[in-house]
């Protein structure tokens, strides 16, 4: 079983509608999360980092997660086609190094 | 503020070339340094990481090795480049308490 876990997708949604990406975990150590947004050739960029149960907003964006199913999520309200992109969820790495372990990838379509 | 710079963005390289990627960070001082490599379709997997110069850590056994010359300044190398080092390669800091990671914007391999 992979540490993070991650529906590859692709997840194809019209304008406008509510997103929801979601990641499993395995090793509850250092349980801090973060999602990134890679476009197409691209490197990832940082979305949201958090650490806490329950839910984190910024803008259109929502993190929530949940400890004890060791379930992550990430919801996008309002999509828009510039949303459209590989979300990758990711954990720290429990050796306190600050690597990071990523799940596969969510790739997004938002159509018009 | 900071920023990470990678080069080349695209690279042909024949089977059994060297290879000497490099990678340096703007604006910080002593960061943890990592390389990545993601394949088609999937999640980032971690190849070396540095937390200071000189000092490098190598994740999976492979065709590759890293280098920290200098405090902001990480070189991916390779004597003799095989058709499976193919790839995207992404630099990476980790940010305050090394939590979080920030990417440069990859370098697309292509061993032919």
């Amino acid at each position: 079983q992979k540490e993070v876990e991650q529906d590859p997708g692709p997840l194809s949604v019209p304008e406008g509608a509510i997103v929801s990406l979601n990641c499993t975990y395995s090793n509850s150590a250092f349980q801090y999360f973060m999602w990134y947004r890679q476009y197409s050739r691209k490197g990832p960029e940082l979305l949201m980092y958090t650490y806490s149960s329950g839910n984190k907003e910024d803008g259109r964006f929502t993190a929530q997660v949940d400890k004890s199913s060791k379930y992550i999520s990430l919801f996008i309200r309002d999509s828009q086609p510039s949303d459209s992109a590989t979300y990758l969820c990711a954990k720290k790495d429990s050796s306190n190094t600050g690597k990071l372990i990523f799940g596969q990838g969510t790739t997004l379509q938002v159509k018009p | 503020s900071q920023t990470i710079h990678q080069w080349p963005a695209t690279l042909v390289q024949p089977v059994g070339s060297p290879l000497s990627l490099e990678c340096t960070v703007e604006g910080t001082s002593n960061p943890n340094l990592y390389w990545y490599r993601q394949a088609a379709g999937r999640g980032l997997q971690l190849l070396f990481y540095s937390v200071g110069i000189g000092q490098i850590s190598s994740e999976v056994p492979q065709n590759l090795s890293a280098s920290r010359p200098q405090d902001r300044q990480f070189i991916l190398s390779s004597k003799k480049l095989l058709l499976s080092d193919s790839g995207f390669y992404l630099c990476a800091w980790g940010g305050v308490g090394n939590t979080e990671a920030f990417f440069g914007q990859g370098t697309r391999l292509t061993v032919v």
